[in-house]
C-alpha cells in the first residue's frame, strides 16, 4: 500500500462548479499537509498548507485535514479555466515529504 | 511565499556532455534540497536528497555517479547530468525545504527542461 493515495483522474467540470480533490494517507506520523498545483511544463507551486485537523480556507481554495480517517481534501469554489492543472497533495513528517501522484483537473468553459 | 530559481530553465545538449543545474532558494535557508525527474504526463520522481554540507542520498535506480548533485550552502545546490544520453531528456525539478516558525515548507523550483541529442 502506498503511504499516500490520490486518484489521477483525469477530472472534468464546468466552469463555476465545485471541485473537491482527495487524497488519503497511512502514516500518522504525517504531520502536516500541502496541496500543490503544477501547469503543463511547469514546477509545482505551492497552494495551501496546514498542519492541524479541520478546515482553511485561501480565497476560493479550501483544505481540509481529517487526521482521524487519513484523509485530507482540497475545494475550489467557482472553479475557472485558468484552474485546470495537475493537483498534488503532499504530507510532511520531520525529515521527509510524501507527495501524492496527482489528479488532473480541467475546468470546461 | 518563498521562491526557489532554477537556472537554466531549458537546455539542449550533444549525446556524450555533461550539464549543470543549478538550484537556489531565494529568501529562505534551505537546509534540505531535493532533485525530481518528471516525464511527460507523469509524477515526480524523486531522485535524491541532499542535506547541507552531506552527501546526497539518491532514490533506488538513480545512479549517482551520472546524476552528481552538490549541496555546498543553504541556498544553493546544483544537479550535474555526467555524459548525458537521449533517454536523459526529461523535465528536472529541484525542490527546497526549510523551517518556518514551527514547521517545514517545501517549494520547487519552475523546472529545467533538458533535451539530449
Amino acid at each position: 500500500q502506498k503511504e499516500v493515495e490520490q486518484d489521477p483522474g483525469p477530472l472534468s467540470v464546468p466552469e463555476g462548479a465545485i471541485v473537491s480533490l482527495n487524497c488519503t494517507y497511512s502514516n500518522s506520523a504525517f504531520q502536516y499537509f500541502m496541496w500543490y498545483r503544477q501547469y503543463s511544463r511547469k514546477g509545482p507551486e505551492l497552494l495551501m498548507y496546514t498542519y492541524s485537523s479541520g478546515n482553511k480556507e485561501d480565497g476560493r481554495f479550501t483544505a481540509q485535514v481529517d487526521k482521524s480517517s487519513k484523509y485530507i481534501s482540497l475545494f475550489i469554489r467557482d472553479s475557472q479555466p485558468s484552474d485546470s492543472a495537475t493537483y498534488l497533495c503532499a504530507m510532511g513528517g520531520y525529515q521527509k515529504v510524501t507527495f501524492g501522484t496527482g489528479t488532473k483537473l480541467q475546468v470546461i468553459p | 511565499g518563498a521562491v526557489v530559481s532554477q537556472h537554466p530553465s531549458w537546455v539542449i545538449c550533444k549525446s556524450g556532455t555533461s550539464v549543470k543545474i543549478e538550484c537556489r532558494s531565494l529568501d529562505f535557508q534551505a537546509t534540505t534540497m531535493f532533485w525530481y525527474r518528471q516525464f511527460p504526463k507523469q509524477s515526480l520522481m524523486l531522485m535524491a536528497t541532499s542535506n547541507e554540507g552531506s552527501k546526497a542520498t539518491y532514490e533506488q535506480g538513480v545512479e549517482k555517479d551520472k546524476f552528481l548533485i552538490n549541496h555546498a550552502s543553504l541556498t544553493l545546490s546544483t544537479l550535474t547530468v555526467t555524459s548525458a544520453h537521449p533517454e536523459d531528456s526529461s523535465f528536472y525539478i529541484c525542490s527546497a525545504r526549510g523551517r518556518r516558525d514551527s514547521h517545514y515548507e517545501q517549494y520547487f523550483g519552475p523546472g529545467t527542461r533538458l533535451t539530449v541529442t
